[in-house]
């Protein structure tokens, strides 16, 4: 079974202060995404990574995929209260869209 | 456009009694996923179908649990009978080939 542990599980912040989420695993991923959940509607994706030390930027969110595509991060620079939510990596194993969740990171960004 | 629909979206009902959930994929998707969340287990894929064909049910955690998609724009997921552990929300969702997974915002169930 392949398993995707992130760190934190919780994270209070204030605003302005910059985090990192991490998420890691023993097994290699061909591609792993990040989503956010807010409370009573469904995760919504922010962006996929497939490439071994691929790094993209979502405004003030930048991602990395590492080299070996077992793990990732999720950085969030000058944090801000629209960023509270609930934190998912999500890996395909196998390109077939048959994703494995990580067990999430609930952030909150106080004003 | 319209996405993801389920219904409903809260469902109480006791024990023993069967449970019909429903989703309406975005339309064009070929790919429709039933997941469910809990607190301890997270978000678990539970039964995945490609063109209404049902591809991988290995997440079905058991029997009483059964999944169909009759035609290219529903899916039902139903519990029979249902147990309190089946307390949960449940997630469909769907995509188009291997593109990303857009979400229903879910069916709160509570089995008392």
């Amino acid at each position: 079974t392949q398993l995707l542990e992130q760190s934190p599980q919780f994270l209070s912040i204030q605003e302005g202060e910059n985090l990192t989420v991490y998420c890691n695993s023993s097994s290699v991923f061909s591609s792993l995404q990040w989503y956010r959940q807010e409370p009573g509607e469904g995760p919504v994706l922010l962006v996929t990574v497939v490439t071994g030390g691929e790094v993209k930027k979502l405004k003030r969110l930048t991602f990395q995929f590492g080299d070996a595509r077992k793990d990732s991060s999720l950085h969030i620079t000058a944090a801000q209260p629209g960023d509270t939510g609930l934190y998912l990596c999500a890996g395909d194993p196998g390109g077939f869209q048959k994703l494995v969740f990580g067990t999430g990171t609930r952030l909150l960004v106080s004003p | 456009d319209a996405g993801v629909i389920q219904s409903p979206r809260h469902e109480v009902t006791e024990m023993g009694q069967e449970v019909t959930l429903r989703c309406k994929p975005i339309s064009g998707h070929d790919y429709l996923f039933w997941y469910r969340q809990t607190m301890m287990r997270g978000l678990e894929l539970l039964i995945y179908f490609n063109n209404n064909v049902p591809i991988d049910d290995s997440g079905m955690p058991e029997d009483r649990f059964s999944a169909k998609m009759p035609n290219a724009s529903f899916s039902t997921l139903k519990i029979q009978p249902s147990e309190p552990r089946d307390s949960a929300v449940y997630f469909c969702a769907s995509s188009l080939s291997s593109g990303p997974q857009h979400f229903g915002d879910g069916t709160r169930l509570s089995i008392l």
